[in-house]
């Protein structure tokens, strides 16, 4: 596994603003994900974020209101754009390393008013 | 037809008693197999991962994986209160480079 680190931990935003969410893996992998999870749900994939190229949005989800960057194999940041309450929840970035295994970041709860 | 189906539970087990928890899938093609536990206000941990069929054991958690018959399941061995949490159980598809999560079971571990 790997040391998965995020920022902010958590953060209250103004409605109409946006977060942008770090993502930092102590060591390379070429895979990163990211991940919502709302209050009492499971988790739904948001995109999966490609080093060098555009991130890979799953159904429901665009690059204008979620856009990803993965400038290289360690890091990458979401920004979550022109936010309203419907998008409190969690966000999670996650790795996965050999055998298809995943493992997450420990999340950044968001608010927003 | 959900991917991955779970009883969201909650499912509650004396101390000391075997938990078991059952997801089953959709994707006939699938080859690997996870189950998280996600505390309360944490990120969901990897506690095991199977990918051939039969049991996988790790200290007091077997995962069982029957491809047949499209299910996959956790065991828990001497349950302990620390073990109360949500259980995701996690597929990656034939031939989609995601993996589907379910939508979790709750286990409760009574004293």
């Amino acid at each position: 596994s790997a040391v998965i680190s995020q920022k902010p931990s958590r953060d209250i935003c103004q409605r109409g603003t946006s977060l942008t969410i770090q993502c930092q893996v102590d060591s390379q992998v070429t895979m990163m994900f990211w991940y919502r999870q709302q209050p009492g749900q499971s988790l739904t994939l948001i995109a999966t974020a490609n080093q060098g190229s555009e991130a890979t949005y799953e159904s429901g989800f665009v690059i204008d209101k979620f856009p990803i960057s993965r400038p290289n194999l360690t890091f990458s940041t979401l920004t979550v754009s022109n936010l309203s309450p419907e998008d409190s929840s969690i966000y999670l970035c996650s790795v996965e390393f050999l055998w298809n295994e995943q493992f997450f970041g420990p999340g950044t709860r968001l608010t927003v008013l | 037809q959900k991917e991955v189906e779970q009883n969201s539970g909650p499912l509650s087990v004396p101390e000391g008693a075997i938990a078991s928890l059952n997801c089953t899938y959709s994707d006939r093609g699938s080859q690997s197999f996870f189950w998280y536990r996600q505390y309360s206000g944490k990120s969901p941990e990897l506690i095991m991962s199977i990918y051939s069929n039969g049991d996988k054991e790790d200290g007091r958690f077997t995962a069982q994986l029957n491809k047949a018959s499209q299910y996959v399941s956790l065991l828990i061995r001497d349950s302990q209160p620390s073990d109360s949490a949500t259980y995701l159980c996690a597929v990656k598809g034939s031939s989609a480079s995601k993996i589907i999560f379910g939508s979790g079971t709750r286990l409760s571990i009574r004293p």
